[in-house]
């Protein structure tokens, strides 16, 4: 099975900050891997899909890069709607899936 | 536009079974695609279930395997989880959602999920 590791689990920031998430799969995804966005209560919303490719309607503040085992999920310039918890998701094993364990961005 | 919709009951008893469905609007399962269930415990992560192919070839998480049946009813466009001995550990938030058919397929849709509580 394929692992996803996925840090920070959280961080803290400040509106206007460049903010970076990892993840790290446990073998090669290609570019098989998507980033989420979700608020409480809500259900995850896709940001980035194919590792670099902007879901429509998405900012361009987020981008996606990686290939293989070691991708990144960048905001640019963190707004006020930017504080959620963000997963990644490989579907290099389709239809078969697999979580990151999330990272919470919060408030400085 | 596709739309996703769980149901089932909110709140379930230790060791008995969770029936949930997904019902399916503005596309016909019979068309393709995989119908996936995640699920995420209150303040945890997303964690994948499982899946079902309109001809209902399943894939399961090997950690729920063994308690997880799935099932699709393309007459009525939808399709079902079946969770059997449930303890407190199998509480969460139930999605359901279309799986994407790889990295180059933009569509993304996911149900609003249903929170299932299990408790005597």
């Amino acid at each position: 099975d394929i692992q996803m590791t996925q840090s920070p689990s959280s961080l803290s920031a400040s509106v206007g900050d460049r903010v970076t998430i990892t993840c790290r799969a446990s073998q090669g995804i290609r570019n098989d891997l998507g980033w989420y966005q979700q608020k409480p209560g809500k259900a995850p919303k896709r940001l980035i899909y194919g590792a670099s490719k902007l879901q429509s309607g998405v900012p361009s503040r987020f981008s996606g890069s990686g290939s293989g085992t070691e991708f990144t999920l960048t905001i640019s310039s963190l707004q006020p709607e930017d504080f959620a918890t963000y997963f990644c998701l490989q579907y290099n094993t389709y239809p078969s899936w697999t979580f990151g364990q999330g990272t919470q961005v919060e408030f400085k | 536009q596709v739309h996703l919709q769980e149901s089932g009951p909110g709140l379930a008893k230790p060791s008995e079974t969770l029936s949930l469905t997904c019902a399916v609007s503005g596309y016909s399962i019979s068309s393709g695609h995989y119908w996936a269930w995640i699920r995420q415990p209150p303040g945890k992560g997303l964690e994948w279930i499982g899946c079902i192919h309109r001809t209902g070839y399943p894939y399961f998480n090997p950690s729920l395997q063994s308690r997880v049946s799935l099932s699709v009813d393309t007459s009525k466009n939808h399709f079902s989880l079946n969770l059997t001995s449930l303890t407190a550990a199998d509480t969460a938030v139930y999605y359901c959602a279309r799986a994407p058919l790889g990295s180059w397929d933009s569509s993304d849709f996911w149900g609003q999920g249903t929170l299932v509580t299990v408790s005597s």
